[in-house]
């Protein structure tokens, strides 16, 4: 069945650094949803990208889909402790609204 | 707060028994989605309702059963539970039944099979 991995699987950084989540589907996707769960919380929808090659911005976050619509990334500009939380990818194939979500990359960022 | 809500907030029982979990989607959400995470499994996908008929079915174990109803809400009804079904019960809802949109999560709940 479909697999959606992600890298890393955990990632402690000092405030002000830079973040990156890479996710990677074993089968081409229609589109892709993040979402940000803070511990002991929900998952949070974060963005959608449809396009190939597709980029958006929200303030220090930006979000890419990759060409051929088996990746995406999530990077953080100047992390904060606001940003603490673990990040999911999620996609669908054809015209199912059932989500695959990724195995989830764990942020720590410490002052 | 998403406007999903799920009953009830934690729940421990024993082997062997059966439980409901209930979940409101958002006023106007059609679709309902029910998840499992436990720690070394991420967030699995369980099943789908739309409109109160069935639309999509993930990993679900036999022993698992869901509905939604006229009235939208879902339950998910779990049974002759084991150890590893301890986990958080999450459900979510949508706005449609196809295509991906945006998925509002409600607290979840917490099991534990003792």
């Amino acid at each position: 069945g479909q697999q959606v991995m992600q890298i890393p699987q955990y990632q402690h950084v000092q405030e002000g650094e830079d973040f990156t989540t890479y996710c990677n589907s074993s089968t081409t996707l229609s589109n892709i949803q993040w979402y940000k769960q803070r511990p002991g919380g929900h998952p949070v929808f974060l963005i959608q990208l449809v396009k190939s090659g597709e980029v958006k911005k929200q303030k220090r976050l930006t979000f890419q889909f990759g060409e051929a619509k088996k990746n995406s990334s999530l990077h953080i500009t100047a992390t904060q402790t606001t940003d603490v939380g673990t990040y999911f990818c999620a996609g669908n194939t054809g015209t199912a609204s059932k989500l695959t979500f990724g195995t989830g990359t764990r942020l720590q960022v410490t002052l | 707060d998403s406007g999903v809500t799920q009953t009830p907030k934690h729940l421990i029982t024993a082997t062997g028994q059966r439980v409901t979990l209930r979940c409101s989607p958002r006023s106007g959400d059609l679709s309902v989605y029910w998840y499992q995470q436990s720690l070394d499994q991420g967030l699995q996908f369980l099943i789908q309702y739309y409109n109160g008929e069935e639309r999509a079915k993930g990993n679900i174990l036999e022993r698992f059963s869901a509905q939604q109803f006229p009235d939208l809400h879902s339950e998910l009804n779990l049974s002759s539970l084991e150890l590893g079904d301890s986990a958080l019960y999450f459900c979510a809802s949508s706005v449609e039944g196809q295509g991906a949109h945006e998925q509002y999560f409600g607290p979840g709940t917490r099991l534990t099979v003792t």
